[in-house]
């Protein structure tokens, strides 16, 4: 079975804090892609980055960076100095890696809060 | 590009009424999705085509749905008779096998239905 677990439902912080979102997937695919999207209180869901299973290199953009360990079938996502604009929901996604498209299983979003 | 385009925003009708969603994926595009999100599932798949063909529609949860696809830049989501457990966003999406992958979605704005 596939699953994506998000344990935290909501975090709030303060700005310039920093904050991590954890992400735990179950798979029995030995290779597969990780997502992470953001949803801001506008609506849409916004792609920020897919992993694949192959490459556990660290990925860091501006002041986002993810942290993947499929020791612990983690894919944390981390933001480094939070500021007001990260407020949304984030979700983080599952898929097998196989040609054409395989079903995106979504975990169930954790609500970042940041106050200034 | 315009991005994933979705009509209405907002649709507001009573219970026994049909209603009509429609989406505009990116051009060239190749794959379109229909996903639905609630409080109490998450986001969930309804449907998606390839190539304007209807290729996993298991996630539709009962004939009162009906999804087509057209063309390339159209496709419409359907329910009827409307209840108000139906009431949810509903969200299209496109992605190219071609360039990002076919997993890689881009999001509509979405459809927010309350079915009185």
């Amino acid at each position: 079975a596939q699953k994506v677990t998000q344990a935290q439902t909501e975090i709030s912080v303060v700005e310039k804090e920093d904050v991590t979102l954890d992400c735990v997937y179950e798979t029995r695919d030995t290779t597969y892609y990780l997502f992470w999207y953001k949803q801001p209180p506008s609506g849409e869901l916004v792609f920020l980055i897919r992993r694949n299973s192959f490459d556990e290199q660290n990925e860091i953009s501006g002041r986002y960076s993810w942290n993947f360990q499929k020791s612990t079938s983690s894919f944390n996502f981390t933001i480094t100095a939070s500021q007001v604009v990260d407020s949304a929901v984030y979700f983080c996604a599952l898929s097998p890696i196989s040609g054409g498209y395989n079903k995106l299983i979504f975990g169930a979003g954790t609500r970042l809060a940041v106050h200034p | 590009d315009a991005g994933v385009i979705q009509s209405p925003r907002h649709e507001v009708t009573e219970m026994g009424q049909e209603v009509t969603l429609r989406c505009k994926p990116i051009s060239g595009h190749d794959y379109l999705f229909w996903y639905r999100q609630t409080m109490m599932r998450g986001l969930e798949l309804l449907i998606y085509f390839n190539n304007n063909v209807p290729i996993d529609d298991s996630g539709m949860p009962e004939d009162r749905f009906s999804a087509k696809m057209p063309n390339a830049s159209f496709s419409t989501l359907k329910i009827q008779p409307s209840e108000p457990r139906d009431s949810a966003v509903y969200f299209c999406a496109s992605s190219s096998s071609q360039t990002s992958g076919a997993n890689v979605l881009t999001f509509g704005a979405g459809s927010r239905l309350t079915v009185l």
